[in-house]
C-alpha cells in the first residue's frame, strides 16, 4: 500500500463549493476505488474503476463525480450537491482479473483525506 | 448483493487472552474472505484472507477460519496485546458482473493492559 498516495491529507471546505481529492498509485493496477469512512459506518463505496475511460456508482454516488483518464489517477470531485460531505474519504486499488491461479480481490488503501466542510 | 455484518460493534478482551472476531455474508458464491486493520487515523491494512477451498489459514499469532455452510468467518487473535487494539473490517467479494468488495462495519477491539 505505499505505492498509493491520496493528497491532501486535510482538507477544507466552505459549503456550496467543490473539492477535488487525488489518488496515485504505481501499483500497475486496473482497478482503483473511492470509500468513505464515517464513524461507526465501516466503508461505503462511493465510485469504482475497473479500466481507464470507464467508472461505476458504488452505494452512495450522489453529490460526488470522478474520472479515469490515466491508469495511475482516480480522482474524486465532492460536489455541492453532496450535503453532507464532512468525513474521512479513503482511495484504494487492485488487481482486476487472476493472481496466482486464483480471482485477486485483494485492495490496498492509500493514507485517507480528511475533509471538512466549514 | 452480498450483506456483510459484523457482530458485536465492540469488543474488549484482557492483555494476553485471545480475541474472536466473527463475520457474516449472504452470497453463497463467494470465494475470497480478507480481514483488514485500521488502527485510528490510518489507513486499513490487509491482516490475513483466506479462500474458499481451505478452512483455516494461520499467520502467527492471527488465524481466520471459514464455516462456507453456515456463511461465516472469523478472525482469532490469540495472545493479545496493547498493539492489537483497532478496528478491524472484514469483507467478501460479490460474485456478479462487477465483482467488488463489501465491508462490514467493523469491530472495535480494545486489549486491557
Amino acid at each position: 500500500d505505499g505505492g498509493i498516495t491520496q493528497s491532501p491529507k486535510y482538507l477544507f471546505r466552505k459549503e456550496g463549493q467543490n473539492v477535488t481529492l487525488s489518488c496515485e498509485q504505481n501499483l500497475n493496477h486496473d482497478a482503483m476505488y473511492w470509500y468513505r469512512q464515517d464513524p461507526g459506518q465501516g466503508l461505503r463505496l462511493i465510485y469504482y474503476s475497473q479500466i481507464v475511460n470507464d467508472f461505476q456508482k458504488g452505494d452512495i454516488a450522489e453529490g460526488y463525480s470522478v474520472s479515469r483518464e490515466k491508469k495511475e489517477s482516480f480522482p474524486l470531485t465532492v460536489t455541492s450537491a453532496q450535503k453532507n460531505p464532512t468525513a474521512f474519504y479513503l482511495c484504494a486499488s487492485s488487481i482486476w482479473g487472476w493472481s496466482s491461479g486464483d480471482l485477486s480481490y485483494t485492495q490496498y488503501f492509500g493514507p485517507g483525506t480528511r475533509l471538512t466542510v466549514l | 448483493g452480498e450483506n456483510v455484518e459484523q457482530h458485536p460493534s465492540t469488543l474488549s478482551v484482557q492483555e494476553g487472552d485471545s480475541a474472536v472476531i466473527k463475520c457474516t455474508y449472504s452470497d453463497s458464491a463467494s470465494n475470497y474472505f480478507p480481514w483488514y486493520k485500521q488502527e485510528l487515523g490510518k489507513r486499513p491494512q490487509l491482516i490475513i484472507d483466506i479462500r474458499s477451498n481451505v478452512g483455516e489459514k494461520k499467520d502467527q499469532r492471527i488465524a481466520v477460519t471459514l464455516n462456507k455452510t453456515a456463511k461465516h468467518f472469523s478472525l482469532h487473535i490469540t495472545e493479545t496485546q496493547p498493539e492489537d487494539s483497532a478496528v478491524y473490517f472484514c469483507a467478501a467479494p460479490f460474485t456478479g458482473a462487477n465483482s467488488k468488495l463489501t465491508f462490514g462495519k467493523g469491530i472495535t477491539l480494545s486489549v486491557r493492559p
